[in-house]
């Protein structure tokens, strides 16, 4: 699996958007961006995923550069309840038998 | 859908002893599940991947002997923690996953080893 850079914190105004960037400039062309969240002490949600086209969910946006060497994730409206810690992750979708690499992801403090 | 369960959520032991987790997945079958720890400000670290009925494949550094996983059904996976000591004290997470591109992750389990 490809290496991502993430920042280890960013804060946001509750109710703001925030954005959360992730590099990815090894990506092959057969790997998508995944973003998990971990809110403290539970296991990881899963949260948007993408290959080279912008998706949304009900959850995320997910902005994947033209050069995929990059993405960023946006929470259009930040809430307390989305503190947590982010991860960006970039891997193969033949199969979920493929294994998860976790980096140290990006902490999000969202402030009152 | 796509529920994973962990039990317990939370277990303290002695030294010496050995501790088991179940992970099972509550609505879907599970070919391949995955076991993660998780020490403290730190982020989840793969431990093993295993197949239904198979065994294990274990990650470098991670003694099989010490943690035995079994995976003997679709919706169940168990990892045992033998002879447990202290430094062993973690969170263990485990995922499951179907021939699909997702992985779904259980809630975790705090082991405290005294």
């Amino acid at each position: 699996d490809a290496k991502t850079t993430q920042p280890p914190s960013m804060d946001c105004a509750e109710g703001r958007a925030a954005n959360l960037p992730c590099n990815h400039s090894t990506i092959s062309g057969n790997e998508y961006v995944y973003w998990y969240r971990q809110i403290h002490s539970q296991g990881p949600q899963y949260i948007i995923h993408g290959l080279k086209n912008n998706e949304t969910n009900e959850m995320a946006s997910l902005i994947i550069t033209e050069d995929r060497k990059s993405s960023t994730l946006i929470l259009p409206h930040a809430t307390l309840r989305d503190t947590a810690v982010y991860y960006c992750i970039v891997r193969v979708a033949s199969g979920g038998y493929q294994k998860v690499t976790f980096g140290i992801g990006t902490k999000l403090q969202v402030i009152p | 859908g796509a529920v994973v369960s962990q039990h317990p959520s939370r277990v303290i032991c002695k030294s010496g002893t050995s501790v088991k987790i179940e992970c099972r997945s509550l609505d879907f079958q599970a070919t391949t599940m995955f076991w993660y720890r998780q020490f403290p400000k730190q982020s989840l670290m793969l431990m093993a991947t295993s197949n239904e009925g198979s065994k294990a494949t274990y990650e470098q550094g991670v003694e099989k002997d010490k943690f035995l996983i079994n995976h003997a059904s679709l919706t169940l996976s168990t990892l045992t923690v033998t002879s447990a000591h202290p430094e062993d004290s973690s969170f263990y997470i485990c995922s499951a996953s179907t021939s699909g591109n997702e992985q779904f992750f259980g809630p975790g389990t705090r082991l405290t080893v005294l």
